[in-house]
């Protein structure tokens, strides 16, 4: 049963489009994370948030936006979304201080044409 | 030079093999360890924690060596269900910030 919610799985979108991936979690973590991944690829930190009212940029230069409002929801935004944008987004929340590992959100397979 | 580093493979293995994957890591400082593992177009799942003194779970076992940095997973009597990539993750400090590096996966492809 997953504690953490991605929404779409899957978006097709054309160029220039804007976009909302949303990120949700019902564990009550403070630390939540988004990460994107290309295919065979490793994954790489486009943002994280050590809870409410905190973000900040990830290793990963991206030019997508987060907030951080409530601490159950972590949403990524695309004010114009582009072919280069395509990739698999994946949220994350831990606990606290790393101790324990983080849990995944299912992702979001973003394709933009 | 990468924080995390892992032989990508793949590693291509018969059933019932044992097979062994090693990892290194850069920063002598970090304080926690894991194993996660991620089928073909999921997200990554925990697989075990690694500890100093080794651990083990059914036919897994993960061992972590400070000295030379590097972590190891090994796995016993491969199933045909253990096929997918495999990901070192290390937590460098300052550790209570929760930033988790991952390494970029090695593959295990387990045949009949």
């Amino acid at each position: 049963e997953a504690d953490i919610y991605q929404t779409p799985r899957y978006l097709v979108i054309g160029t220039g489009k804007k976009i909302t991936l949303e990120c949700s979690q019902t564990m009550g973590h403070d630390k939540m994370y988004w990460y994107q991944q290309d295919p065979g690829m490793e994954l790489h930190l486009i943002h994280y948030s050590y809870g409410v009212n905190s973000t900040e940029k990830g290793d990963l230069s991206s030019e997508s936006t987060v907030s951080r409002i409530r601490t159950e929801h972590f949403p990524l935004t695309l004010e114009s979304a582009r072919p280069s944008h395509t990739s698999q987004y994946l949220c994350a929340s831990s606990s606290g201080t790393g101790l324990s590992g983080y849990t995944f959100g299912s992702g979001t397979r973003l394709t933009v044409v | 030079r990468k924080e995390v580093e892992q032989d990508p493979g793949p590693f291509n293995v018969p059933e019932g093999a044992t097979v062994a994957f090693n990892c290194t890591y850069s920063n002598s400082a970090s304080q926690s360890f894991f194993w996660y593992r991620q089928d073909c177009r999921k997200e990554p799942k925990l697989l075990m924690s690694v500890y100093s003194s080794g651990n083990e779970d059914g036919r897994f076992t993960a061992q972590l060596n400070r000295a030379s940095q590097y972590i190891s997973l090994l796995i016993r009597d491969s199933k045909l269900s253990d096929s997918a990539t495999y990901l070192c993750v290390v937590n460098p400090p300052p550790s209570n910030t929760g930033k988790l590096i991952f390494g970029q996966g090695t593959t295990l492809q387990v045949k009949p």
